[in-house]
């Protein structure tokens, strides 16, 4: 079945250092994969997203470029603030048996991200 | 704007008791999905449907049913809630192509006691 593995959090930084957290994935056919961000007391809401190989999503200043060939997914920025702390999920979105998945997503756990002043 | 709204942010039930968390999308979207959040385990999929009175299991679907009467109304019922079902509970709802973006309501912080 689809899986999607994130770096271990919580991950602390200062303010305009270099963001990365790391995404892989596994999945039977040609996944859409997604960047949600989730801020405190709110929903998830999309921050990227690629539908195929060697595209790269950005938006914000965050991106990521789908690798097919590491099936990774690496969500990057090259100077944090303040409000960029929240919660990054990555996710992923592929056809089941049958040809269709319904737009279903697989997410991995999610990493927490603080940034301080 | 698009909208996915949920019926409460915060609600207390007690083991035993029906509770019925409702979700309503403005934006004529065929698929709607429930989603359960808890620290560490990421979103993990209860139930979805792609069409009015469709619905389709997700992961963790025991304790759970759904009901979808109409094309923005999606309603998650837990027939006798109990206290490991606790959780921040999140609807969504998309277009029905794969790689279309899901759009999330603020969430519901259900506790059972």
């Amino acid at each position: 079945g689809n899986s999607v593995t994130q770096m271990e959090g919580p991950v602390t930084l200062s303010e305009e250092a270099f963001l990365t957290i790391n995404c892989t994935y596994t999945a039977t056919g040609y996944p859409s994969l997604f960047w949600y961000v989730q801020y405190p007391g709110e929903g998830l809401q999309l921050l990227l997203k690629a539908t195929k190989a060697d595209d790269k999503g950005s938006n914000k200043g965050f991106e990521a470029t789908y690798r097919k060939e590491t099936t990774s997914f690496h969500l990057e920025k090259g100077s944090v603030q303040v409000s960029d702390s929240a919660v990054y999920f990555c996710a992923l979105s592929d056809l089941g048996a049958g040809g269709t998945s319904y737009g279903k997503l697989t997410f991995g756990q999610g990493t927490i991200l603080t940034v301080h002043p | 704007d698009v909208k996915v709204t949920q019926s409460s942010r915060y609600l207390v039930k007690r083991t035993g008791e029906k509770v019925f968390l409702e979700c309503v999308q403005d934006m004529d979207h065929e698929n709607m999905f429930w989603y359960r959040q808890d620290p560490g385990l990421g979103l993990r999929l209860i139930y979805f449907s792609y069409d009015v009175k469709m619905k389709e299991k997700g992961d963790i679907p025991e304790g759970y049913s759904v009901s979808r009467e109409k094309k923005e109304r999606f309603s998650l019922i837990l027939e006798s809630a109990s206290t490991n079902q606790t959780s921040m509970y999140l609807c969504a709802s998309s277009l029905l192509d794969r790689g279309d973006t899901q759009y999330f309501g603020p969430g519901t912080r259900l506790t059972v006691l």
